[in-house]
């Protein structure tokens, strides 16, 4: 069954501290992306990665990291310097980045509260 | 700046009519744009991508429309059902990568 999963569903963590959100793909896509959605908001783009062992910044990338190290696998750190971390963080693959093969496959979405 | 807008008040259609969306864009010449369907408290579904030289695209019950000249994207669900409530999202690919940007959604509520 092939998909995109995200883990954990949600996530509560203390001010200060680092988190990371876990974002695996068993579809062989190249690309994949992090993007994060606020209320009344649209999605916003974090970071992407067009291959293994490379990723750039997207819009919002002050605050975060990222990694590739296998192409199945693109975790999220958000770091204590993210000034406004509680959102709703959502993962999406591709099988490329290029125009007609950007459909993107989004995961189920992580709910990040900041208490 | 570049500005994708879509409709933000929610558009409430009774069950059977054709929705129409509306996505505009300015500032940015996109060579292709996708729809997206998103449910409370989940990730957004692909439902259609159309290219700048494609003046329309359908699928089922779907039908999309682009004006390059207009700068404007509109999407039509005919017959439309409760069961296609939901917000329903635009994208914009444009950039030598193909950056995606999607627009706020639009909310949709088909009344039985």
């Amino acid at each position: 069954d092939g998909g995109i999963t995200q883990s954990p569903k949600y996530l509560f963590r203390k001010e200060g501290q680092n988190v990371t959100l876990s974002c695996e793909q068993n579809l062989n896509h190249d690309a994949m992306y992090w993007y994060r959605q606020d209320p009344g908001q649209g999605l916003r783009l974090i970071y992407y990665s067009q291959i293994v062992n490379d990723f750039q910044k997207g819009d919002i990338a002050e605050g975060y990291s990222v990694s590739r190290e296998k192409k199945e696998s693109f975790p999220l750190t958000v770091t204590s310097a993210q000034k406004n971390p509680t959102a709703f963080y959502l993962c999406a693959s591709s099988i490329s980045g290029g125009g007609l093969y950007n459909e993107q496959f989004f995961g189920p979405g992580t709910r990040l509260t900041v208490l | 700046s570049q500005k994708i807008e879509q409709n933000s008040e929610a558009l409430n259609i009774q069950e059977g009519k054709t929705a129409t969306l509306t996505c505009n864009y300015t500032n940015y010449s996109p060579a292709y744009l996708q729809w997206y369907r998103q449910d409370p408290g989940r990730g957004p579904v692909f439902l259609l991508l159309i290219r700048e030289n494609e003046k329309e695209k359908r699928k089922e019950r779907l039908k999309v429309t682009f004006d390059t000249t207009l700068k404007q994207s509109l999407f039509h669900i005919t017959a439309s059902q409760p069961a296609d409530s939901a917000t329903y999202l635009c994208a914009l690919l444009s950039g030598g990568y193909q950056k995606v940007t999607f627009g706020t959604g639009t909310k949709l509520q088909v009344i039985p």
